[in-house]
């Protein structure tokens, strides 16, 4: 699977964007890009998984360069509870029972 | 009850006991998996089942083992604890086999 970097911690202001950058410069044509995040003492929580195209949902988008090596997750207006850690995960679509979980970002939302 | 449950929500236990982790799901969700989490080691999958009456092996499977008896439980069973497995643990579930979709809130087990 291919490795991921991503920053160790991150603030943002209450009510902004806030973008969380995710490097992975050795992603395979056929791995998808996953992201989870956790907030403090809960189990994880999915947000949003793409392969190459920008993908949004109710929770956040996903923002994929075109050469595919880096992505950027984007909360559109973060609030107080978007406070966790969030983990940018690589992997090809079969096989979710290797799904790694790296030591992610751990963002602040700051009021 | 919705999405999963996980029982018990913490647990201590003396090492060399055997252990029986629960968890439940209601939305008839085909995959399930367990991970443990431990500082600076991020979510690590021990067991996994695609389907009922299958399983399989994750990263650290070892002192671990699963049964997949129906569709919506998924137990965890510690044959003989030992202090190494003292974790929170994490069940979770998926209608696909591409990404675990639901987490549980967890189960903190502490083996003395």
């Amino acid at each position: 699977d291919a490795k991921t970097t991503q920053p160790t911690s991150m603030d943002c202001a209450e009510g902004r964007a806030a973008n969380l950058p995710c490097n992975h410069s050795t992603i395979s044509g056929n791995e998808y890009v996953y992201w989870y995040r956790q907030i403090h003492s809960q189990g994880p929580q999915y947000i949003i998984h793409g392969l190459k195209n920008n993908e949004t949902n109710e929770m956040a988008s996903l923002i994929i360069t075109e050469d595919r090596k880096s992505s950027t997750l984007i909360l559109p207006h973060a609030t107080l509870r978007d406070t966790a850690v969030y983990y940018c995960i690589v992997r090809v679509a079969e096989g979710a029972q290797k799904l790694v979980f790296g030591q992610g970002t751990r963002l602040t939302i700051n009021p | 009850i919705a999405g999963i449950t996980q029982a018990p929500t913490s647990q201590i236990l003396a090492a060399g006991r055997r252990m029986t982790l629960r968890c439940t799901q209601d939305m008839r969700h085909n995959a399930m998996y367990w991970y443990r989490q431990d500082l600076g080691l991020g979510l690590r999958l021990i067991h996994y089942s695609n389907t009922a009456g299958t399983t399989g092996k994750g990263e650290v499977p070892d002192g671990y083992s699963v049964s997949r008896a129906n569709t919506d439980d998924f137990p965890l069973t510690l044959a003989s604890a030992v202090p190494s497995q003292t974790s929170v643990y994490f069940c979770a579930s998926s209608d696909s086999r591409d990404r675990p979709r639901f987490f549980g809130p967890g189960t903190r087990l502490t083996v003395l």
